[in-house]
Formats: structure tokens, C-alpha cells, sequence
């Protein structure tokens, strides 16, 4: 395994449906995050988890909830969700937040 | 406040010409992070390059060049002699400081055609 995988790569649920999005990194970074990119906005910045530990919440709804359990794993549990939520969600991981990103393929949701 | 602008939203070409996607930005802080990232159509985001704010010169990697004038608050990136593998969205993005957060601009989508 290299780089940033993300699970699942795609995913439909209702909206009173609770599920998780998996990010694991193998590259030995410390800092991670969560984007949101839909057709109508631009890359939008969620999360940024430091040594496991959250830094940044871009003002973000609490249905969506992340967890950082270590440096290499990264969850985003959505529960509630609208259809507005729908969206391609990326994860990324840097060796220190001053460095660049390297992203995963993305998991793209579908809420109904 | 941070901002990035790509005022292309779509741009094609044919192949083997050159292609400039613009950039500008804005942002109060003296030290900062410009990025170019290129996004085929299986929606991985690759990156492509940093520079720091204090870094001017420009840049070369093969057939990809980057041009970064503070100047006007530019960071334009030209790929010469296109082609299709190219086709892509490029965006550019910038971060201030040490909190990680990319500020993202729209992004240019790019086709190449044969």
C-alpha cells in the first residue's frame, strides 16, 4: 500500500442513515485533513488534525464528526445528513502543516 | 483576507500547443505558500508544486513551467506542448502560516485534443 487510500470510494445512503469514511496514509505524515468539493463550490477546507489532534473546524456542521485515532487513520462519521451534503469528500495527509498535500482518490457520497 | 482567483474556468486546446493557466492571489501575511494541483478525471488530486512566498524564481519540471511575480500577485503555470494526457482541472491554492488550511481557487479545466 502507498500513499493516502480512502474507503469507500463511493457511497449512497438515506438521510436518518449513520456511516463512516475511512483515510489511512502510509507515508509517515503527521498532519491530516478532510475537504469537501461539490459542483457548486470550490475545495473546501473541514478539518485539520495535527498529531492527532484537531487544529482546524472550518465551521462545519456537527453532523459531520471527525476522529483521529492516530496519526495514520482519520475518520469522518456523518450521521443526519442532507442532500445538499452530497459531495466528493477527499482526504490528505502532509508531514507537517507547513508542507504540501497529498490527497486520496476521494469517496463520493450520495445522500437521498 | 485570503482569496485565489483562476478567472479561466475552461480553456482547450489542441494538442502540442502551449497553454498558460493564470493565478492570483491575495493575502495580507509576508510569508505564505502558493500550490499547483492538477486533478485528472478519476479525482485524485496530484500535486504538482510549492513555492514560499520568499522563492521568486521561476521554475521548470519538464514540459511544465511555473512563473511566480509578487509583484502582481501571480502564479501562472505553462505547460508547453500539450497533450491529451494533460486534459485535467488545475487549481491553485494558498496557505498562510502553520495551520495547513489551503485556500483553494475554482479551478481551470483543461482539454487537450488530439
Amino acid at each position: 500500500e502507498t500513499g493516502v487510500t480512502q474507503t469507500p470510494r463511493h457511497l449512497v445512503m438515506g438521510m436518518t442513515n449513520k456511516k463512516s469514511l475511512k483515510c489511512e496514509q502510509h507515508l509517515g505524515h503527521n498532519a491530516m485533513y478532510w475537504y469537501k468539493q461539490s459542483a457548486k463550490k470550490p475545495l473546501e477546507l473541514m478539518f485539520v488534525y495535527n498529531f492527532k489532534e484537531q487544529t482546524e473546524n472550518n465551521s462545519v456542521p456537527s453532523r459531520f464528526s471527525p476522529e483521529c485515532p492516530n496519526s495514520s487513520h482519520l475518520f469522518l462519521h456523518l450521521h443526519t445528513l442532507q442532500p445538499e451534503d452530497s459531495a466528493l469528500y477527499l482526504c490528505a495527509s502532509s508531514p507537517s502543516t507547513y508542507n504540501e498535500q497529498f490527497f486520496g482518490p476521494g469517496t463520493r457520497l450520495t445522500v437521498l | 483576507a485570503q482569496k485565489v482567483t483562476q478567472a479561466q474556468t475552461e480553456i482547450s486546446v489542441v494538442e502540442k500547443e502551449d497553454v498558460t493557466l493564470d493565478c492570483v492571489y491575495e493575502t495580507r501575511d509576508t510569508t505564505y505558500y502558493l500550490f499547483w494541483y492538477k486533478q485528472p478525471p478519476s479525482g485524485e488530486l496530484v500535486f504538482l508544486i510549492r513555492r514560499n512566498s520568499f522563492d521568486e524564481q521561476n521554475e521548470i519540471s519538464g514540459r511544465y513551467s511555473w512563473n511566480f511575480q509578487k509583484s502582481t500577485s501571480s502564479f501562472n503555470f505553462t505547460i508547453t506542448a500539450s497533450q491529451v494526457v494533460d486534459s485535467a482541472v488545475y487549481f491553485c491554492a494558498l496557505s498562510e502560516g502553520s495551520q495547513g488550511n489551503l485556500i483553494f481557487g475554482k479551478g481551470t479545466k483543461l482539454s487537450v485534443k488530439p
